[in-house]
């Protein structure tokens, strides 16, 4: 079935290095995918997304491209700050299912 | 414009007994979802309603009931309590399916 797969945290950075959260898929058909960030205390909230192969999403100094071959969809920011600090999820979402598909997170505290 | 809200924010419970969790979306959305968040486990969709009238089980429905009372409007309820259901419930809603989720900012229950 369709799955969705993490690095394991926590990530553990100091400010101003670079950050890549890995996530790969499975799924049938062509998915869209997806980063979710949930600051503590708050709910999910859409980071980025795309839709096709070879898309690129981006916000807030984040990205991620949508690798049909490799069958990933990893997030990079090329400096994080302490503000950054929170739980990402990556999910996908495939065919006439309303459904999304969730990683379990991946927790990323950023030290000054 | 609120967005997703959820009540209540926090609520202790006894085994056994029962409770209703609340959510309204003011984005004219026609699909919500609800989910629990566990350590460790990431997102599991409890129940979604892909419209106005209907609902679907998700990936962990049991123990759980759920109304779409109307457009807006998409209750959780508990009938009988148990500690396996102390979590954090996020209610999501979105324009349609495979589209992004709003997510409202979640309700601790803790059943004792």
């Amino acid at each position: 079935g369709d799955s969705v797969t993490q690095m394991e945290g926590p990530v553990t950075l100091s400010e101003e290095a670079f950050l890549t959260i890995n996530c790969t898929y499975t799924a049938t058909g062509y998915p869209s995918l997806f980063w979710y960030v949930q600051y503590p205390g708050e709910g999910l909230q859409l980071l980025l997304k795309a839709t096709k192969a070879d898309d690129k999403g981006s916000n807030k100094g984040f990205e991620a491209t949508y690798r049909k071959e490799t069958t990933s969809f990893h997030l990079e920011k090329g400096s994080v700050q302490v503000s950054d600090s929170a739980v990402y999820f990556c999910a996908l979402s495939v065919g006439s299912n309303y459904q999304l598909i969730w990683g379990a997170g991946t927790k990323l505290i950023i030290k000054p | 414009n609120a967005g997703v809200t959820q009540t209540p924010k926090f609520q202790v419970l006894k085994t056994g007994q029962s409770m209703t969790l609340q959510c309204a979306q003011d984005m004219n959305h026609n699909s919500m979802y609800w989910y629990r968040q566990d350590p460790g486990m990431g997102l599991r969709l409890i129940y979604y309603s892909a419209s106005e009238g209907t609902t679907d089980k998700g990936e962990v429905p049991n123990g759980y009931n759920v109304s779409r009372l109307n457009k807006r409007e998409f209750s959780l309820r508990l009938e009988s309590a148990a500690p396996s259901q102390t979590s954090v419930y996020f209610c999501a809603s979105s324009l349609k399916g495979k589209e992004t989720q709003y997510f409202g900012p979640g309700t601790r229950l803790l059943v004792l």
